[in-house]
């Protein structure tokens, strides 16, 4: 079974400061990795997601993630924080398009906190 | 843009209660999920569809039903609302063959 750990539960950095938040997964095939981020209050919205290709992937808000298969992890960069971004982050991991009602298993997410 | 809308963004309903939480999108989706949303366990899958009148137990299905007569639309209910069921509760839909979800606002549910 596919599992996603993320061991940080919350965050704190400063505005302008890099950002990089943790993703390990466990699949025992070729995974198919997304990275979402909740506001509060919100539902969730897709970041980035890693099919297959070229291991950094890029998102929406500045957000980038690296696929690292020996490491088994999909950690989520970002060079300068905003305040903006305080929010959940979930890493969520999927099998790939197998058929249909594909499944996500998600991460307990991040707390990430933005100070001034 | 893909639209998934929930009924309510926020309930409050009595121990015991027949609760119906409704989710609609309109992208002509085949996948449907709820899911639960509870500090420090992140989303748990309750149930999914991946077909009208088609649904499958997620890894938490005890104390819920679902419905689903129509495409668009895919009801979770609570056939006696348990105060261990507050909580937020969020929709989502996939095309078939995708993993790529796309999340309803939530329905942020108290059980009193």
């Amino acid at each position: 079974a596919q599992s996603v750990t993320q061991p940080d539960i919350h965050i704190t950095v400063s505005e302008g400061a890099s950002l990089e938040l943790r993703c390990n997964y466990s699949y025992g095939a070729t995974p198919y990795l997304f990275w979402y981020v909740q506001s509060p209050g919100q539902g969730l919205q897709l970041l980035l997601k890693y099919f297959s290709g070229d291991t950094l992937v890029q998102g929406i808000k500045g957000f980038e993630a690296e696929f690292k298969r020996s490491q088994s992890s999909f950690n989520l960069r970002k060079p300068s924080v905003h305040w903006s971004d305080a929010a959940e982050y979930f890493c969520a991991v999927g099998a790939g398009l197998t058929g249909g009602g594909n499944k996500l298993t998600f991460g307990t997410g991040t707390q990430l906190k933005v100070e001034l | 843009d893909v639209k998934v809308t929930q009924s309510s963004r926020y309930l409050v309903k009595r121990t015991g209660e027949k609760v119906f939480l409704e989710c609609v999108q309109d992208m002509d989706h085949e996948n449907m999920f709820w899911y639960r949303q509870d500090p420090g366990l992140g989303l748990r899958l309750i149930y999914f569809s991946y077909d009208v009148k088609m649904k499958e137990k997620g890894d938490i299905p005890e104390g819920y039903s679902v419905s689903r007569e129509k495409k668009e639309r895919f009801s979770l209910i609570l056939e006696s609302a348990s105060t261990n069921q507050t909580s937020m509760y969020l929709c989502a839909s996939s095309p078939w063959r995708s993993d790529e979800q796309y999340f309803g606002p939530g329905t942020r549910l108290t059980v009193t």
